[in-house]
């Protein structure tokens, strides 16, 4: 059974520090992982998309890596803002089953202060 | 603007009350799913679909029922709503089955039953 996890739980920093966000997984036979940014009581909102075949992704301030042998995955986030505030959510497609429906780490609640 | 739209954003209701909550989806994707979200226990699956017509359970699936009658609606039914089923419900779509299609989510539907 896949599992995922994210540590530690929650994160300070202080603005316009560069920071990584970790995420563990336990099976490596997957289609693709997805990080996720969720707001307090809001929905979840795609950040990156990294299929299993990359190694990395870019959009803006963030870079996601991916390390599928060694079931690792990183959330890079350059020059932090206290917009960034927010819980960070990892998932990952399992690349069997028709149903390949996603596994979620808790998530890593990130404050940035001003 | 692609996206999954879920309806009400908020409920509150009585145990018993038979409820819908709503998910409509405008990109054509085939596949939908819902899940819930709780404190502790992070998102779990509750139902998925394939494609109209097409439903299966996931893996908390006891007390939901779900339908596909058109490609783009997904509702979520509580035929008698318990406590135990207050939670953070969201929809998501996906638009294929390779590695390239990621989760779109709904912004969540905030359920409470007294």
């Amino acid at each position: 059974k896949q599992e995922v996890t994210q540590i530690p739980a929650a994160l300070s920093v202080p603005e316009g520090e560069n920071l990584v966000l970790n995420c563990s997984f336990t099976d490596s036979a997957i289609y693709n992982l997805q990080w996720f940014r969720q707001d307090p009581g809001k929905g979840l909102t795609s950040l990156l998309l990294i299929q299993s075949s990359q190694r990395e992704q870019t959009s803006g301030r963030l870079n996601a890596s991916l390390d599928k042998s060694s079931g690792r995955s990183t959330l890079y986030i350059a020059a932090s803002q206290p917009g960034d505030s927010a819980t960070y959510l990892c998932a990952v497609r399992p690349g069997t089953g028709a149903n390949s429906k996603l596994t979620f780490g808790k998530g890593i609640t990130l404050s940035v202060r001003p | 603007e692609a996206q999954v739209t879920q309806n009400p954003r908020y409920l509150i209701t009585v145990t018993g009350k038979k409820l819908t909550v709503t998910c409509s989806q405008n990109m054509n994707h085939e596949y939908m799913s819902w899940y819930r979200q709780d404190p502790g226990l992070g998102l779990r699956q509750i139902y998925y679909s394939m494609n109209v017509e097409v439903t299966d359970k996931g893996d908390v699936p006891e007390g939901y029922k779900v339908s596909r009658k058109e490609k783009r609606n997904f509702p979520l039914i509580l035929e008698s709503p318990s406590p135990n089923q207050t939670s953070l419900y969201f929809c998501a779509s996906r638009g294929g089955v390779g590695a390239f299609y990621g989760y779109t989510f709904g912004s969540g539907t905030r359920l409470t039953v007294v």
